[in-house]
């Protein structure tokens, strides 16, 4: 099956560590987002990627970081200059001449 | 710059009932439009989306929407609910040229027996 895949659902990390967060997809699309959702405020972009090594940052790329060495991996980073990390993170993709994204299932992260 | 304005934070409704939820967008340029659900804990799953032609464009799950230029609105519609609809619904804005969606804060549907 096609699709986008995040790990993992749940993470738990203390405050001062970095954390990565996983994405990973085989549908063969050149672009990648990274989306960071609170309640009551929609989704934020973070950092996006339209081709292998390069990617721009987004509306609150501030204390993430992120790199793209494959075509089918994103992987986002959580560094401890992050203020507030506790949040639902979604990674979403589009292929090349389309419109719309598909999004993962999300990574739950909880820093104490 | 664009923006995209979701008028109800919640809309409860009964089951069998028909719903609306509203959204109006803001830009200077064309856009393509879209609208996904959102189940508990789970990714974001495309409902419908307007690029061009009929203003009116029916998605999944009996869902359906309109688009009024003139009103810069993409209002989205379902004649009779069921208590599965329940969800957060995420009205989205494309603009063309860019490879960047933006998104509402979302509505949260609340079906009841």
């Amino acid at each position: 099956d096609g699709g986008i895949t995040q790990s993992p659902k749940y993470l738990f990390r203390k405050e001062g560590q970095n954390v990565t967060l996983s994405c990973e997809q085989n549908l063969n699309h050149d672009a990648m987002y990274w989306y960071r959702q609170d309640p009551g405020q929609g989704l934020r972009l973070i950092y996006y990627s339209q081709i292998v090594n390069d990617f721009q940052k987004g509306d609150i790329a501030e204390g993430y970081s992120v790199s793209r060495e494959k075509k089918e991996s994103f992987p986002l980073t959580v560094t401890s200059a992050q203020k507030n990390p506790t949040a639902f993170y979604l990674c979403a993709s589009q292929g090349q001449g389309g419109y719309e994204q598909y999004f993962g299932p999300g990574t739950r992260l909880t820093v104490t | 710059a664009q923006s995209v304005t979701q008028l109800d934070s919640q809309v409860p409704v009964f089951e069998e009932a028909p719903v609306e939820l509203r959204c109006n967008y803001s830009s200077s340029v064309s856009v393509y439009l879209f609208w996904y659900v959102q189940y508990p804990n789970q990714g974001l799953q495309l409902l419908l989306k307007y690029l061009s032609g009929s203003t009116l464009v029916k998605g999944i799950n009996g869902f359906e929407a309109e688009f009024n230029k003139s009103q810069t609105s993409f209002h989205l519609r379902k004649p009779s609910v069921h208590i599965s609809d329940t969800a957060e619904y995420f009205c989205a804005v494309r603009a063309g040229g860019y490879n960047k969606l933006i998104f509402g804060a979302g509505t949260r549907l609340a079906v009841h027996p």
